[in-house]
């Protein structure tokens, strides 16, 4: 699986978007990128995921570069309770099918 | 639906005890998984398990045992504590090991091994 880069951390004002970039350079041609996240310890929660175009669904938008390099989640209007860390994950299922986390971008959402 | 169910949620063992972890699916899948979060750090496979009678190493296995006698369970054991995996443990399960194949995750059980 390929590697990934976040920033470790970002801010957002309630009621605005929050945008997260990632960073895949190395992404092959069949691995998905996928996010997640993890609120204060819980159990990381699946948001979204896409293989070469852009996906929504009601949590949030992922837009993926034309290269596949990078691609950025998009919560369309953050609340208080998407404060949690984010974990940006390419994937290609496999015999294991696990996942590879790194350590995500912690977004803080401010009243 | 309950999803994945983790027990127990907490536990204190001492160095040299045992114990085993439960995890529980009833979406029917057929992989599971269970990893390992150490502080700041994001998730690592301990062990999975691609179906009934199955299971597999994954990126840190050394100190763990697994089994996966019924579809929906799939247990993780420690025989001899350290401190070393004093660690939240959570599991996940998905349908089958396909690259759109979402995994779920339980609740996590937080182990402090002193």
């Amino acid at each position: 699986d390929a590697k990934t880069t976040q920033p470790p951390s970002m801010d957002c004002a309630e009621g605005r978007a929050a945008n997260l970039p990632c960073n895949h350079s190395t992404i092959s041609g069949n691995e998905y990128v996928y996010w997640y996240r993890q609120i204060h310890s819980q159990g990381p929660q699946y948001i979204i995921h896409g293989l070469k175009n852009n996906e929504t669904n009601e949590m949030a938008s992922l837009i993926i570069t034309e290269d596949r390099k990078s691609s950025t989640l998009i919560l369309p209007h953050a609340t208080l309770r998407d404060t949690a860390v984010y974990y940006c994950i390419v994937h290609y299922g496999g015999a294991t099918n696990k996942l590879i986390f790194g350590t995500g971008t912690l977004l803080a959402v401010q009243p | 639906n309950a999803g994945v169910t983790q027990t127990p949620k907490f536990r204190v063992l001492k160095t040299g005890q045992s114990m085993t972890l439960l995890c529980a699916q009833d979406m029917n899948h057929e992989y599971m998984y269970w990893y390992r979060q150490d502080p700041g750090m994001g998730l690592r496979l301990i062990h999975y398990s691609v179906g009934e009678g199955t299971t597999a190493k994954g990126e840190v296995p050394d100190g763990y045992n697994v089994s996966r006698l019924k579809k929906q369970n799939f247990l993780l054991g420690l025989e001899s504590a350290a401190p070393s995996q004093t660690s939240v443990y959570f599991c996940a399960s998905s349908p089958w090991g396909a690259s759109t194949d979402t995994q779920y995750f339980g609740p996590g059980t937080r182990l402090t091994v002193l």
